[in-house]
This record gives C-alpha cells, sequence and structure tokens, in this order.
C-alpha cells in the first residue's frame, strides 16, 4: 500500500536560513512524488514533482528536492527562506495523490 | 495553468440537512476527479475517484450513501453530503486531471469549508 511520513510535524527557522523538510514514502514501484504547499486561506499549490530521470528536482520558488530511492526520501530544500515560505507543506506519492501527514514551517523574521 | 474551482467555497447547514458542493474545471475537461477531506490542521484524505460517466470508487471507510458523488460531465463532479452532521463539518477538496495530459497534471480546487450546526 502507499503511504507517506513526514517525520516533523512542525519546523520553525530564521529568516535566511537554509530549510530542509524531510518526506518517506512506501510505494509498490517507481513512484510518483510531489510536494505541496497551502497557505492559510488558500489552495493547494504544486511546488515540484519527479516521475523519473534526474533525481534532483527543481521546483517553484527557489524549491528543490532529491528522490533517494535507497531511503525511500523525497525531501525538500531551500537554501534561504523567506517570512513568505510559512505556510503547511505536504509531501505526496502515487496516482490518486496519497498525502503525508503534513509539515507547518514558522519562520522567524 | 488549468483551473479549478469549487463552489460554494463556504457553507453552513442545520444538522440533517443535505448539501451539495460542486467541483467544476473551467478550461480543460476532466475524466477523473478525486475528493479529498481536510479536518483542521491534518492533512488530505483522499475520499474517493470519480470518473465522468461511471460511478465513484470509494476510500475504505468513506460511507458512499453518505457523500453522493456524481461526475456528470467532462467537466463538472458534485460532491452531496447527506443527512450533514456536526462531524461531517470539514474542508472538502477536490481535483481534476486534465483528459490530454499527462497523467501528472492535477489540478486542485481551492476548497469548500462546510459547518454543520
Amino acid at each position: 500500500a502507499q503511504s507517506v511520513t513526514q517525520p516533523d510535524i512542525h519546523i520553525t527557522v530564521s529568516e535566511g536560513a537554509s530549510l530542509e523538510l524531510r518526506c518517506n514514502y512506501s510505494y509498490g514501484a517507481t513512484p510518483y512524488l510531489f510536494w505541496y504547499v497551502q497557505s492559510p486561506g488558500q489552495g493547494l499549490q504544486l511546488l515540484l514533482k519527479y516521475f523519473s530521470g534526474d533525481t534532483l528536482v527543481q521546483g517553484i520558488k527557489g524549491f528543490e528536492a532529491e528522490f533517494k530511492r535507497s531511503q525511500s526520501s523525497f525531501n525538500l530544500r531551500k537554501p534561504s527562506v523567506h517570512w513568505s515560505d510559512a505556510a503547511e507543506y505536504f509531501c505526496a506519492v502515487g496516482d490518486k495523490v496519497i498525502f503525508g501527514p503534513g509539515t507547518s514551517l514558522s519562520v522567524i523574521p | 495553468g488549468a483551473v479549478v474551482s469549487q463552489h460554494p467555497s463556504r457553507v453552513i447547514c442545520k444538522s440533517g440537512t443535505s448539501v451539495k458542493i460542486e467541483c467544476r474545471s473551467l478550461d480543460f475537461q476532466a475524466t477523473t476527479m478525486f475528493w479529498y477531506r481536510q479536518f483542521p490542521k491534518q492533512s488530505l484524505m483522499l475520499m474517493a475517484t470519480s470518473n465522468e460517466g461511471s460511478k465513484a470508487t470509494y476510500e475504505q471507510g468513506v460511507e458512499k450513501d453518505k457523500f453522493l458523488i456524481n461526475h456528470a460531465s467532462l467537466t463538472l463532479s458534485t460532491l452531496t453530503v447527506t443527512s450533514a452532521h456536526p462531524e461531517d463539518s470539514s474542508f472538502y477538496i477536490c481535483s481534476a486531471i486534465a483528459r490530454d495530459r499527462s497523467r501528472d497534471e492535477q489540478f486542485f480546487g481551492p476548497g469548500t469549508r462546510l459547518t454543520v450546526l
């Protein structure tokens, strides 16, 4: 069965600091992997996705993620966080897009 | 990019009444739509997969008689919460897969917040 875990429920970083949000998945075949962001009162926005090819994926807003099959991970990174990045981040897997529990990001000015 | 709308964006109803939520793909045809439910501070839970012209496929634990889904056209899917109760209060989100695009093109609606009094 497909499943996604995000070990960190909440993360706080200082503005300008680097960020890494963890995501681990369970999937029977080559996974379709996604990262979405949900800001308060707004809909889900796709940050990036991985289906095949280069394991380092570039997304919008300066985000990137690296697919590591050996670790069943798809961690999201950003070198320098902006205050506007504060939001809920969801990792997701599969055709039907099964979502992880989410990581809430707070940014300290 | 493709746009998915939901109507209404917010609805408050009395316990025992039924509420219909619409999900529309505005500029593309969607053979498949999904319905999710999101509780406060929690993740999205897939409720069902809606295919145009056929019965919806419900995830385990989702009451099909409670949550009626109809996908009558390539641009519209509806979710009807029947005999709503306070525990049905939640944020309902739909998404749609564009028909002529690669399978990865899934677009989400802005969500509908349902409050049952």
